[in-house]
């Protein structure tokens, strides 16, 4: 596969629930991506871990988002008061160990907020 | 921001037709990704094109870069059903960024 576990794979929750989705890559590759793609729409950016540098978050929706890596490894994207319009598929990935753009996917955890 | 503009943007065929799907953006990228992502999948990396007027084959599929490197397009040759899939054109931010930005995709259904 593409060296990228996400879980859950899917989670329903209730309008204005935390939600917390985790993604492993395999280890040595220090850039991690978030995005998030909604039906009809294309993916969008979250944001991006580059090894100890600050993270860049600047595609977070809103303060509600919010997401950590921890040991350079494990990352988890927290989603606090969900709303349904957070409802989306949420895609980790990894780059390339030498930075050329490609990036390489978890399956994604498919979030469903009623 | 670099937009990348995909077409068409749905696409349904019979088996065995050929399609042409494109990526354009008004913006120069030192390099392009495709992926395809199936139904409840991450997308897969296709290939990278990186120099103008670049072709690529990889089986039945060809990808083309641009001359400006503006613009790419993938042609798929007699299409099977296990081509169904939303295909996605990528390439860095503006600016240099790491941050790839996507297409919206071309969703294409191959009827056995």
């Amino acid at each position: 596969g593409a060296g990228v576990s996400q879980s859950p794979s899917n989670k329903v929750t209730e309008k204005g629930k935390d939600v917390e989705l985790r993604c492993d890559p395999i280890s040595g590759h220090t850039a991690l991506y978030w995005y998030r793609q909604s039906l009809g729409q294309g993916l969008e950016f979250l944001i991006y871990f580059q090894g100890n540098s600050a993270p860049d978050k600047s595609g977070l929706p809103s303060d509600r988002f919010s997401a950590e890596r921890t040991g350079g490894s494990v990352s988890t994207l927290t989603i606090q008061r969900t709303q349904q319009e957070d409802s989306a598929v949420y895609l980790c990935a990894r780059g390339a160990v030498v930075n050329t753009g490609e990036l390489f996917f978890g399956e994604g955890s498919r979030l469903t907020v009623l | 921001t670099q937009l990348l503009e995909q077409s068409p943007q749905f696409l349904s065929i019979q088996e065995g037709e050929n399609l042409t799907v494109y990526c354009n953006s008004s913006s120069v990228f030192s390099s392009l990704q495709w992926y395809r992502q199936e139904p409840g999948e991450g997308p897969v990396l296709l290939v990278t094109v990186v120099t103008g007027g670049e072709v690529k084959k990889l089986k039945r599929l060809t990808f083309q870069f641009g001359d400006a490197r503006k613009d790419s397009s993938l042609h798929i040759t007699a299409a099977q059903p296990g081509d169904t899939g939303l295909y996605l054109c990528a390439g860095p931010g503006s600016g240099g960024s790491y941050i790839p930005t996507f297409g919206r995709g071309t969703s294409l259904i191959v009827h056995p």
